[in-house]
């Protein structure tokens, strides 16, 4: 069945410093991928999403491109402030399914 | 426009208790979902619904019932809690706008004893 796979966290950086959180998915078909951002004590939010190979996804600095080629979804941004601080959650929706598939999630912490 | 709310916030249950989390949208969605969510196992699917009246088996649905009797409120059972439902509840809904974009409620911590 469909899958995503991310990096294990908890991931530790300090102010400014680059940011990239990995995910592979594996899938039978063309999914739509997306990735939720969770503040602390909050529910999830939609950061970014891609429906289709070579799109690329971005919101608030965040960017992630679909690579079907390798069949990734890597979160990135170039500069981390201390309110980025939060879990990330992967996830994929297969073939125009209403269900999305999580990945267990990457928790980020940013420091001044 | 309040979006996804959940009732209620906390609550805590004796083993054999029953309760019901209530789960409402004010977005015309067609989708609802009750997810849980434990340390290390990311969010995974109870049930799910698909319009008015209708319900679906999510990925772990055992121990749990829902009902969807209005559009906008989508309700989760437990009829005799476990402490392995011990967990974060969130409820989302959504609709087609070229995905199934999800929108969350912030969430019902429940602590089973």
């Amino acid at each position: 069945g469909d899958s995503v796979t991310q990096m294990e966290g908890p991931v530790t950086l300090s102010e400014e410093a680059f940011l990239t959180i990995n995910c592979t998915y594996t899938a039978t078909g063309y999914p739509s991928l997306f990735w939720y951002v969770q503040y602390p004590g909050e529910g999830l939010q939609l950061l970014l999403k891609a429906t289709k190979a070579d799109d690329k996804g971005s919101n608030k600095g965040f960017e992630a491109t679909y690579r079907k080629e390798t069949t990734s979804f890597h979160l990135e941004k170039g500069s981390v402030q201390v309110s980025d601080s939060a879990v990330y959650f992967c996830a994929l929706s297969e073939g125009g399914s209403e269900k999305l598939v999580f990945g267990k999630g990457t928790k980020l912490t940013v420091n001044p | 426009n309040a979006g996804v709310t959940q009732t209620p916030k906390f609550r805590v249950l004796k083993t054999g208790q029953s309760m019901t989390l209530l789960c409402a949208q004010d977005m015309n969605h067609e989708y609802m979902y009750w997810y849980r969510q434990d340390p290390g196992m990311g969010l995974r699917l109870i049930h799910y619904s698909v319009g008015e009246g209708t319900t679906a088996k999510g990925e772990v649905p055992d121990g749990y019932n829902v009902s969807r009797l209005k559009k906008q409120n989508f309700l989760l059972g437990l009829e005799s809690a476990a402490p392995s439902q011990t967990s974060v509840y969130f409820c989302a809904s959504s609709r087609w706008t070229g995905t199934y974009e999800q929108y969350f409620g912030p969430g019902t911590r429940l602590t089973v004893t």
